[in-house]
């Protein structure tokens, strides 16, 4: 079975440092990958997400990721980060195959940016 | 454009009550839906999923059950709540219609549930 890793429970940054968030994900084959983000006590807002062609994906929020096959990874990144990024985010995978999207989320980094 | 709604937003319920969590679906026709459990300080756990009307598949077992009465409708349930109940509950749906990714999920705002 497919699995997501993201080593860092919790980051902080000071706003207008770089960030990069660490996702591994352990499955057969190239699976469809995505970065989500959770502020407290609402729903999840897709950030970006990856099928296929280009593995530097540009999301909103002026996120991007970047899948390398060789690493299974698919670390998300932001050149500078605002106060309001600070949230919890989750990398996912699902399989390309199926009827259902059965999405496997790593257990999420929070993120505290200080001022 | 289409919008999930998610009731009641909070829930406070005692151990051995009943439970049912609404989700419903705007916008769009024969989704995807999805019902996910997050515990404190973990991630998210697909529980149940529905690939058209009456149609439901468990992902793990538990003392929770959901139904799909209508399309765009999605019920989480229990007869008697458990203490390892308590977390936030998150609906979500995907499109196959050829406008939308397949796999692509969107989340309600979710549920809070506390069992006391």
């Amino acid at each position: 079975a497919q699995s997501v890793t993201q080593p860092d429970i919790h980051i902080t940054v000071s706003e207008g440092a770089s960030l990069e968030l660490r996702c591994n994900y352990s499955y057969g084959a190239t699976p469809y990958l995505f970065w989500y983000v959770q502020s407290p006590g609402q729903g999840l807002q897709l950030l970006l997400k990856y099928f296929s062609g280009d593995t530097l994906v540009q999301g909103i929020k002026g996120f991007e990721a970047e899948f390398k096959r060789s690493q299974s990874s698919f670390n998300l990144r932001k050149p500078s980060v605002h106060w309001s990024d600070a949230a919890e985010y989750f990398c996912a995978v699902v399989p390309n195959t199926g009827t259902a999207s059965k999405l496997t989320f790593g257990t999420g980094t929070r993120l505290q940016v200080t001022l | 454009s289409q919008t999930i709604h998610q009731w009641p937003a909070t829930l406070v319920q005692p151990v051995g009550s009943p439970l049912s969590l609404e989700c419903t679906v705007e916008g769009t026709s024969n989704p995807n839906l999805y019902w996910y459990r997050q515990a404190a300080g973990r991630g998210l756990q697909l529980l149940f999923y529905s690939v058209g009307i009456g149609q439901i598949s468990s992902e793990v077992p538990q003392n929770l059950s959901a139904s799909r009465p209508q399309d765009r409708q999605f019920i989480l349930s229990s007869k008697k709540l458990l203490l390892s109940d308590s977390g936030f509950y998150l609906c979500a749906w995907s499109g196959r219609t050829s406008r939308l990714s397949y796999n692509e999920q969107f989340f309600g705002p979710g549920t809070r549930l506390t069992v006391l």
